[in-house]
């Protein structure tokens, strides 16, 4: 079976650090792969897209970038974080046409 | 690009009532539209989908309605219950991305 995994679980980290969140999925290939963030009380807000190795497509320009090194890897990452990077970041996959997006466990950034 | 919009934010009813919760589209190619009860602190899982090709789809207490022609779609939960409380949200899939809405807060008061 599919599974996804996601971390950290958490993460505070001082306004400036660098970011690296990592993604991996399992039991599937060649996923559609996907980076949400969701600010406090606040909607799912697409970030980054993914349709294969070292496609990326972004929907949101700021200072986070994305990276897909291998199929099933997906990781988005900062040189530089700012107090407004702070959210609950989702990693989702789905296959590749339309259907179910199962997300990860989700990591709370806190930019301090 | 896709742009999902959903109404109410909030949503407060008693148990037993009918919730409904509705959201329009903007592409008209888009296909698939997913609706996720996201609990506190915990990731999105889907409850119910419904393709573009197809007009109502029920499950047990949840069903969700698609008019393609005014490009909306609506989750109707019927006899809730105070764990239905959470954040749904719905989406649409349109060319390989998944936009989702901004989500609407539904309390269930015993």
């Amino acid at each position: 079976s599919q599974t996804i995994h996601q971390w950290p679980a958490t993460l505070v980290q001082p306004v400036g650090s660098p970011l690296s969140l990592e993604c991996t999925v399992e039991g599937t290939s060649n996923p559609n792969l996907y980076w949400y963030r969701q600010a406090a009380g606040r909607g799912l807000q697409l970030l980054f897209y993914s349709v294969g190795i070292g496609q990326i497509s972004s929907e949101v320009p700021q200072n986070l970038s994305a990276s897909r090194p291998q199929d099933r890897q997906f990781i988005l990452s900062s040189k530089k974080l700012l107090l407004s990077d702070s959210g609950f970041y989702l990693c989702a996959w789905s296959v590749l046409t339309d259907t179910e997006a199962f997300f990860g466990q989700g990591t709370r950034l806190t930019v301090v | 690009g896709e742009n999902v919009e959903q109404h109410p934010s909030t949503l407060s009813v008693q148990e037993g009532d009918s919730a409904v919760i509705k959201c329009t589209y903007s592409d008209s190619a888009s296909n698939y539209f997913p609706w996720y009860k996201q609990e506190l602190g915990k990731r999105p899982q889907l409850i119910i989908d419904i393709r573009s090709n197809v007009g109502e789809k029920k499950d047990q207490r949840i069903a969700v309605t698609l008019n393609k022609t005014a490009k909306h779609f609506s989750l109707h939960i019927t006899e809730t219950q105070p764990e239905d409380s959470a954040v749904y949200f719905c989406a649409a899939f349109n060319t390989d991305k998944l936009i989702f809405g901004t989500g609407t807060r539904l309390q269930v008061f015993p």
